[in-house]
């Protein structure tokens, strides 16, 4: 079966500090990958997604990630973070003919301090 | 104009009786979710529908029965309420189903507290 693992489960980080979150996947197939997050009060939005091509991806406000194949991994990263990156973040897997099920991995609470 | 709303927001209730959440969207998708946030944040899908019918049924014990009355629609009715039950539920919503890199459209979650 499926499965999504972040590393971190709360980060504290100061402002301009460098983010890196963890994500590994199980699946021998091909997958979509995606980050989610969800600020304060407020909806889960998608931040980027990868599905085919270069495996950087730039997303929202700063934030890319990295799909490397052979690690099985998909982590998330941003130079500088803000105090307003100050988040919940979900990072997600859904393989080819699952009709968009997503699986989601526990989350990573970051708390970047001003 | 909030793109997918669920109400309500919050929903505290006593073990035995049943309720429901609602979810509308308003961007014309053809495909609906409902997933469950654990205690322990782990998100789950529950259900989803793709133009009132239902494509995804996970393991999920019968006394939730999701009901799509159109495709804008789609609320989860939750019977005989146990504790277990108490989790955030959210709703989502995508433009087609059976693409597997379909963005997800969240709402702003159900806290369902199970006294």
């Amino acid at each position: 079966a499926q499965s999504v693992s972040q590393h971190n489960h709360h980060v504290i980080l100061s402002e301009a500090a460098s983010l890196e979150l963890g994500c590994n996947y199980s699946y021998g197939g091909t997958v979509n990958l995606f980050w989610y997050v969800q600020y304060p009060g407020q909806h889960l939005q998608l931040l980027l997604k990868y599905f085919s091509g270069d495996p950087l991806v730039k997303g929202i406000k700063g934030f890319e990630a990295e799909f490397i194949k052979s690690k099985f991994s998909f982590n998330l990263r941003k130079p500088s973070v803000q105090w307003s990156d100050t988040a919940e973040y979900f990072c997600a897997v859904s393989s080819s003919g699952n009709t968009g099920k997503l699986i989601f991995g526990q989350g990573t609470t970051l708390q970047v301090k001003p | 104009d909030t793109a997918v709303s669920q109400t309500p927001k919050y929903l505290v209730t006593q073990m035995g009786n049943d309720k429901s959440i609602k979810c509308e969207q308003n961007l014309g998708h053809d495909t609906m979710y409902w997933y469950k946030q654990d205690s322990k944040k782990f998100l789950k899908i529950m259900f989803s529908y793709n133009n009132k019918e239902l494509i995804i049924n996970e393991t999920v014990p019968n006394r939730f029965s999701p009901k799509s009355p159109d495709k804008a629609h789609l609320n989860l009715h939750i019977n005989s309420l146990e504790l277990g039950d108490s989790a955030v539920y959210f709703c989502a919503s995508s433009q087609e189903a059976y693409r597997a890199n379909e963005k997800l459209f969240f709402g702003s979650g159900t806290q369902l507290s199970v006294l």
